[in-house]
């Protein structure tokens, strides 16, 4: 069974401080998703991590994916408050025979921003 | 506008009331999925569609159904419901499943808020 941990589950950080969220999972998955939730509203894709050493940037985050390590890591550059949200990452895993794999999901990072 | 609709956005019902919340996406994609999200666990799967009549459990399937008679509408089905399923339940859907060699991040309907009493 795939277990996906993120560390850590709540974070609180000024603004202007730099942090890394991290994301283990536990199986050979090539690939890691990264999804931010704003309170009370749906997930949206941030990033999509293909293969071992990808590295995608987009404002002040930046992610990044170690497959031989089984880590990806999410890193705030300067946190602004527009950034607090929850963050999840989610590996592929659970194979059925029909070619079609589940997406599981990290419990998620609940980031605080505080001015 | 490409989106992921659900409904309805609140939903409170009794033990054993069969309900269906339904859940349609207009951008033609192959997989669909159910999620249950709860405090401190993070989202679950619940089951999943590869295409159109090809469904599989995920990690908590009990006490749920699904069909898959269309390519855009993947409804989910609670027969009985008990209060161990009020949840906050997440449609999505992405173009291709999430497997070896694809690059299609889910698309999230807005979800919809299930109260069991």
């Amino acid at each position: 069974e795939l277990k996906v941990e993120q560390n850590p589950l709540f974070l609180s950080m000024q603004e202007g401080k730099n942090y890394t969220i991290y994301c283990n999972y536990s199986t050979t998955s090539d690939r890691l998703y990264w999804y931010r939730q704003d309170p009370g509203k749906s997930l949206e894709s941030l990033f999509v991590l293909l293969s071992n050493g990808a590295v995608k940037q987009e404002g002040r985050l930046m992610a990044s994916l170690d497959t031989k390590a089984r880590l990806s890591t999410l890193h705030i550059t300067a946190a602004v408050h527009d950034l607090s949200a929850t963050y999840f990452c989610a590996a592929p895993t659970g194979y059925s025979g029909a070619g079609s794999y589940q997406l599981t999901f990290g419990k998620g990072t609940k980031l605080s921003v505080i001015p | 506008e490409a989106q992921v609709t659900q409904n309805p956005r609140y939903l409170i019902t009794v033990t054993g009331k069969k309900l269906t919340v339904t859940c349609s996406q207009n951008m033609n994609h192959e997989y669909m999925s159910w999620y249950r999200q709860d405090p401190g666990l993070g989202l679950r799967q619940i089951y999943y569609s590869m295409n159109v009549e090809v469904t599989d459990k995920g990690d908590v399937p009990e006490g749920y159904k699904v069909s898959r008679k269309e390519k855009r509408n993947f409804p989910l089905i609670l027969e009985s419901p008990s209060p161990n399923q009020t949840s906050l339940y997440f449609c999505a859907s992405s173009l291709r499943p999430p497997a070896p060699l694809q690059n299609s991040p889910l698309h999230f309907g807005n979800g919809t808020r299930l109260t069991v009493t």
